[in-house]
């Protein structure tokens, strides 16, 4: 079974902040996604990596950085956390030339 | 970039029923079209997906069809049951040897009532 696997289920940080989402796969997958969902909006893409220290920017990258240094780990990472970006971040991976894409558990962010 | 939109946010049915999700895009290039579904607590897990070169495809009580030229496709659900509550996702995207981006839209929630 493909494993994705986020590091915190809740987190609760301050306003102005640095935040680290962790993001672990085990099925040597070369994409990797962060989407933030909120109700009504879906699943928004933040940024995505197709291969390790690359990264493309997704449809909603204001405020968020990306580091992807090995091939199973991708990171999200608020610079100074803000209180609109309290919300559920999910982390996919997939593997390239193929469809499915694996969600983690999700981290739900709560800046206070 | 390609743009989804999802009809109706809510679906209330009684069980046994049928229920029906639409979805448009805006991309005539997406050629990939898959459909998660969020149990409350739990993350998104792919129930069908169905590519641009099909019209229709299904499994057991779950079916999709997808007109290309109108640029939308549906989710059916037949007999449903109380285990199909839950957050439904359309999603569209453009599947090539680099992997898929996809863009997701806003999300049904259904229930269904025993």
């Amino acid at each position: 079974d493909v494993k994705v696997t986020q590091s915190s289920r809740y987190l609760v940080k301050r306003t102005g902040e640095k935040v680290f989402l962790e993001c672990v796969q085990d099925m040597d997958h070369e994409n990797m996604f962060w989407y933030r969902q909120d109700p009504g909006l879906g699943l928004r893409l933040i940024y995505f990596s197709y291969d390790v220290k690359m990264k493309e920017k997704g449809d909603i990258p204001e405020g968020y950085s990306v580091s992807r240094e090995k091939k199973e780990r991708f990171s999200l990472i608020l610079e100074s956390a803000s209180t609109n970006q309290t919300s559920m971040y999910l982390c996919a991976s997939s593997a390239g030339g193929r469809d499915e894409a694996f969600f983690g558990q999700g981290t739900r962010l709560t800046v206070v | 970039g390609e743009n989804v939109e999802q009809h109706p946010s809510t679906l209330s049915v009684q069980e046994g029923d049928s229920a029906v999700i639409k979805c448009t895009y805006s991309d005539s290039a997406s050629n990939y079209f898959p459909w998660y579904k969020q149990e409350l607590g739990k993350r998104p897990q792919l129930i069908i997906d169905i590519r641009s070169n099909v019209g229709e495809k299904k499994d057991q009580r779950i079916a999709v069809t997808l007109n290309k030229t109108a640029k939308h496709f549906s989710l059916h659900i037949t007999e449903t049951q109380p285990e199909d509550s839950a957050v439904y996702f359309c999603a569209a995207g453009l599947l090539n040897n680099a992997g898929n981006m996809l863009t997701f839209g806003g999300g049904t929630r259904l229930m269904v009532k025993p």
